[in-house]
């Protein structure tokens, strides 16, 4: 089925740790985006892409980074993981002017 | 400064009856789209319904509607017809420059729907 596709859709880390939540779309859209949602919160903007090699930060991106090196994928790096970001990660995708397609979500704990 | 405000944390409606979940927004771009997003319990986030700020007409999407009040700076969803499925969280959005690409999303702190036999 077309759609957003992450995985893992569960991580366990170890401080200190560095990993990768891949993100896929099949749906040729430019605009791709990582969002983190916290217990009880709505959706924080990590990085976004308007399309390949163009990426740029949002309200909350220390402690990651991305590339978009093909309109389909946009992995998210963590580069050294701490218990602050023990959090929900969703990919999403969109066409210009339309809604986000989400993909079904990373559940990220680090102890 | 938050950009979206949804006031009710929690809402309760019995079955078949119709819910509105509020939504408040601040922007001065003049292009500009409200969204609105369910999550069930299973945690998916699921696109319901979009209204641009040219749009005339409030949207509608079956048992979804957004009641549109420009001038106060309110998107609501009227959600029709309650049904147990309904139970979730949803989440109102807003995205400024619309007709570009690079238009970021903000999101409210959500409400949860408690949908009542």
């Amino acid at each position: 089925n077309a759609g957003v596709t992450q995985t893992p859709k569960f991580q366990v880390l170890k401080t200190g740790q560095s990993m990768t939540l891949q993100c896929a779309q099949d749906m040729n859209h430019e605009y791709m985006s990582w969002y983190r949602q916290d217990p009880g919160m709505g959706l924080r903007l990590i990085h976004y892409s308007v399309g390949a090699g163009i990426t740029d930060q949002g309200e909350v991106p220390n402690g990651y980074n991305v590339s978009r090196s093909t309109t389909e994928d946009f992995p998210l790096r963590l580069l050294s993981a701490a218990p602050s970001q023990t959090s929900v990660y969703f990919c999403a995708s969109r066409v210009t002017g339309g809604g986000y397609t989400f993909g079904s979500g990373t559940r990220l704990t680090v102890v | 400064a938050q950009k979206i405000t949804q006031t009710q944390p929690g809402m309760f409606v019995q079955e078949k009856e119709a819910v509105t979940l509020d939504c408040t927004y601040d922007t001065s771009d003049q292009s500009y789209g409200l969204f609105w997003y369910k999550q069930p319990s299973s945690g998916e986030m699921i696109f319901l319904i979009y209204q641009g700020s040219y749009d005339e007409q409030n949207a509608t999407e079956g048992r979804y509607s957004l009641n549109f009040q420009k001038a106060r700076k309110s998107a609501n969803l009227v959600i029709s017809a309650s049904q147990l499925g309904d139970s979730a969280m949803y989440f109102c959005a807003m995205r400024e420059a619309l007709n570009t690409n690079a238009g970021k999303s903000t999101f409210g702190d959500g409400t949860t729907l408690t949908v009542k036999p």
